[in-house]
């Protein structure tokens, strides 16, 4: 199984700021990662599939890259709608499994 | 618009049995991966189950192969997780998300999900 690992646990910044989400794998996941955002009582959602490409209706400050086992999510600027918390998953191979997520939260 | 919904949770004793259902609308059902994935009190996402493409091929996550089984109506546009000899590790919102065109393996939408406790 591959161990998708997150950090940090906790990011905790302003609006307008720059975050930078990580999430390293245990073994090559090759570009097969997504990223997912979840709000409090909410499903998450797709953020960016394949490592780096923007799912439909997702805004340009989102942006991944990354490949092989370590991989990056930023958010150019934040938003106050952007503070939640952050999942990575990887399809390269079976069982599909997620990070333990990173909480971005306003200072 | 694609629409996903659940139904079937609550609350069950360890070693029961529950069938969760998972409607579906705005899409040719038979078309698309679907997967379920469940969500612990206050933790992480864990991915449970998938049934992937015509053909229907299933996959399981360790700890749940041997008790849950998934399947599909392609009828009535709907998903089911059946859950036997639960535990109470079991508890969780399990959610019904949908893989993407680009690929069976991304998840996109999730339902709002149900509520499955395991307890006596």
């Amino acid at each position: 199984e591959i161990v998708l690992t997150q950090s940090p646990g906790t990011l905790s910044l302003s609006p307008g700021e720059r975050a930078t989400l990580s999430c390293r794998a245990s073994q090559s996941v090759s570009s097969y990662l997504a990223w997912y955002q979840q709000k409090p009582g909410q499903a998450p959602r797709v953020l960016i599939y394949d490592a780096s490409k923007r799912a439909t209706g997702i805004p340009a400050r989102f942006s991944g890259s990354g490949s092989g086992t370590d991989f990056t999510l930023t958010i150019s600027s934040l938003e106050p709608e952007d503070f939640a918390v952050y999942f990575c998953q990887q399809r390269r191979s079976w069982p599909l499994t997620f990070g333990g997520g990173t909480r971005v939260q306003i200072k | 618009e694609v629409q996903l919904l659940e139904s079937g949770g609550g609350l069950v004793q360890p070693g029961g049995s529950l069938r969760l259902s998972c409607a579906a609308s705005g899409l040719t059902f038979r078309s698309f991966a679907i997967h379920w994935v469940r969500q612990a009190p206050g933790k992480g996402l864990e991915w449970v189950s998938g049934l992937i493409g015509s053909d229907a091929n299933t996959h399981y996550a360790d700890s749940v192969k041997g008790r849950f089984t998934i399947s599909r109506d392609n009828s009535n546009n709907t998903l089911y997780l059946q859950m036997n000899s639960l535990r109470a590790e079991d508890t969780a919102v399990y959610y019904c998300a949908k893989g993407l065109a680009a690929s069976p393996n991304w998840f996109d939408p999730w339902g709002q999900g149900t509520l499955v406790t395991v307890s006596s």
